[in-house]
């Protein structure tokens, strides 16, 4: 069965750090792209960045670029976030997802499937 | 790119046929998903690359259209289908969402 299985959420001070992780299964893991993809409570959903199979391609959202960074660890089939610098507007349930893909005439089609369980990050004092 | 979702909200009753529409501000050729999401629960994907149906997700659920104008079409509306819906952009990064439409019983 292919899964994902976030960890890492918790309350953490504005101004703190916190480190997220994904442990996948079920697929090979180095084969794919990897996002991560947030949601603040009440609110719809905010794709936040993603990495390349090899890690050599990265790209963020604006509102996370210098404060975050996403890495993994292909032998340990895991794929990271490191969060620097919280604010109270990073508040959210966070989600890893594959990107499978698909190329056609057009170019590469991406979607997100699965998505792990989500874990709650809580920035607060 | 942003993505617009029409209607934000909307009731129907089990058996309608519902349509739920997304408009991207730009041409995304047709890099285009369908996400329906339950409360407490992570997204689940129907549709991918505007229109076609992902594994195991009931065939009353379509996708069409390109360029800018996109559709979720559900044939018979049944009580597990209940839930939010999101369309989502896959042409360039950063991948954008709608901002979702809440389905719910008339």
């Amino acid at each position: 069965e292919v899964q994902l299985v976030e960890s890492g959420g918790g309350l953490v001070q504005p101004g703190g750090s916190l480190r997220l992780s994904c442990a996948a299964s079920g697929f090979t893991f180095s084969n794919h792209w990897m996002s991560w993809v947030r949601q603040a409570p009440g609110k719809g959903l905010e794709w936040v960045a993603n990495i390349k199979q090899d890690g050599s391609e990265i790209y963020y959202v604006d509102s996370v670029k210098g404060r975050f960074t996403i890495s993994r660890d292909n032998a340990k089939n895991s794929l990271y976030l490191q969060m620097n610098s919280l604010r109270a507007e990073d508040t959210a349930v966070y989600y890893c997802a594959r990107e499978p893909y698909e190329w056609s005439i057009f170019g590469v089609a991406i979607w997100f499937d699965p998505w792990g369980q989500g874990t709650l990050v809580t920035v607060s004092s | 790119i942003q993505m617009t979702q029409s209607p934000s909200s909307l009731s129907a009753s089990v058996g309608d046929r519902v349509t739920i529409t997304c408009r991207a501000s730009l041409s995304i050729s047709n890099y285009l998903n369908w996400y329906q999401q339950k409360p407490g629960k992570a997204p689940k994907l129907l549709i991918y690359a505007a229109s076609r149906l992902q594994s195991g997700v009931p065939s009353r659920f379509s996708g069409s259209g390109s360029g800018t104008d996109f559709t979720l079409t559900i044939s018979s509306l049944q009580p597990e289908d209940f839930a939010t819906y999101y369309c989502q952009q896959s042409y360039s990064t950063p991948y954008t969402f709608g901002q979702g439409t809440k389905l719910e019983i008339k």
